[in-house]
């Protein structure tokens, strides 16, 4: 059974750097083709897909936020880690990080977070 | 202002069909990439509805269907049923191998 869940805080203040982390059980991001993405959704709006790592350490980024946006992984912790800079009350959002590559299959519950300061 | 273009919602009386467009470019849908369809419920987080198109995961009702045209792809969900009412989202791939999502259809059941 395929579990992800994110962490980290709730509130972040203007201009400082976001980190979350995912953390999975039931696979491994070892395999060959296994992926986790992360995606966020403001109150009320739409989904948007941020960042993509795989199993091989290909990185994959949303082009709009690919100055402020850095995904890593360690795969022994069975953890991946996203960090984004320069904080916005618009990144004001819930952030989901989920399973696969180029569909997501398995989500996290997801971490709101509020960029206030 | 989402990549892919979605109607922001549309409705039906149960048991009706109902289509849910999701519109690209040559960029992104139209260069062949994959589409896949995911249904939201209120405070949760979605659920994989329909990938590669066409293909939908196990346990999935065949009520739900997609298809994938040019630069364009559908949901169609047959037998609405109440249950059915969701926000529902179009995803896919793009020339710059990032994803990109639609701006979400809300299903209302009438």
């Amino acid at each position: 059974q395929i579990t992800l869940k994110e962490s980290g805080p709730t509130l972040v203040k203007p201009t400082q750097t976001l980190t979350l982390t995912c953390t999975f059980s039931g696979f491994s991001l070892r395999t060959t083709g296994v992926g986790v993405g992360w995606i966020r959704q403001p109150p009320g709006k739409a989904l948007e897909w941020l960042a993509l790592i795989y199993w091989n350490d290909d990185k994959r980024y949303s082009p709009s936020l690919k100055s402020r946006v850095t995904i890593t992984k360690d795969a022994s912790k069975n953890q991946v880690v996203l960090t984004m800079t320069n904080m916005d009350p618009v990144d004001t959002a819930t952030y989901f990080c989920a399973h696969g590559g180029d569909a997501f299959d398995i989500w996290g519950q997801g971490t709101m977070v509020t960029v206030s300061s | 202002q989402s990549v892919l273009t979605q109607p922001p919602s549309v409705s039906g009386a149960p048991g009706q069909r109902v289509t849910i467009s999701c519109t690209g470019t040559s960029s992104n849908i139209g260069a062949g990439y994959d589409v896949h369809w995911y249904q939201q419920l209120p405070g949760t987080a979605p659920k994989l509805l329909i990938f590669a198109n066409t293909n939908r995961p196990s346990g999935v009702p065949d009520r739900f269907s997609g298809s994938r045209s040019g630069t364009s792809a559908s949901l169609a969900i047959t037998g609405l049923q109440a249950e059915d009412e969701a926000d529902y989202y179009c995803q896919s791939n793009d020339s710059s191998l990032s994803g990109v999502f639609g701006g979400g259809t809300k299903v209302t059941v009438l």
